[in-house]
């Protein structure tokens, strides 16, 4: 069974860091590309940031670049993203997911961990 | 970057209706077009994935069509289990970018 599960949330203040990983299972992780996607709450769904199957590659949404970093570990199927200059608008559940590669779809995805910055 | 926009924004129907929504991408981006159901406090499902491919274990009552700008999504046959808030998400190139939400409530 596919299995993403993020940790790692929490409350911080604005212009803090925070480290989210998300631990794969069940699948080939090194196969897959990875992605973290957030929902302020009762809001939509944001993408964040994409990173390709061997760590090479890395995309982000304007609104993150320069302040965050994915990465992966494919030895230890681990996914993270680190947050620093952390602002309030960056409250949100972050979500981990994957996709094949080369504009496939997220087809699974973790069950979210909460980010809250707040002073 | 695409902008994605869906309507309607929210949409009340009853066990049994045909329901549409439709998503339109500022720009063309062939199929690459995919749906996602989200139940409040759960992580999005995807239900179809290149505008019109049913993903394993979908409803065969949900389907999709659709390329380059104009894209829907059809239920056939709403379900209680249907009532949930649909998104669109294009993965034609970065930033991948998902539509606003349509909330589809009970009548």
């Amino acid at each position: 069974e596919v299995q993403l599960v993020e940790s790692g949330g929490g409350l911080v203040q604005p212009g803090g860091s925070l480290r989210l990983s998300c631990a794969a299972s069940g699948f080939t992780f090194s196969n897959y590309w990875m992605h973290w996607v957030r929902q302020a709450p009762g809001k939509g769904l944001v993408w964040v940031s994409r990173l390709n199957n061997d760590g090479g590659s890395t995309s982000y949404s304007d609104s993150v670049k320069g302040r965050f970093t994915i990465s992966r570990d494919n030895a230890k199927n681990m996914l993270y993203l680190q947050m620093s200059s952390l602002r309030v608008e960056d409250t949100a559940v972050y979500y981990c997911a994957r996709d094949r590669g080369y504009s496939s779809p997220l087809d699974s995805w973790g069950q979210g961990t909460l980010v809250s910055v707040s002073s | 970057d695409i902008q994605m926009t869906q309507s309607p924004s929210s949409l009340s129907a009853s066990v049994g209706d045909r329901v549409t929504i439709t998503c339109r991408a500022s720009q063309g981006i062939s199929s690459y077009l995919n749906w996602y159901q989200q139940k409040p406090g759960k992580a999005p499902d995807l239900l179809i994935y290149a505008a019109s491919s049913l993903q394993s274990g979908v409803p065969s009552r949900f389907s999709g069509s659709g390329s380059g700008t104009d894209f829907t999504l059809t239920i056939s046959r709403l379900q209680p289990e249907d009532f949930a808030t649909y998104y669109c998400q294009q993965s034609y190139s970065t930033p991948y970018s998902f539509g606003q939400g349509t909330k589809l409530e009970i009548k």
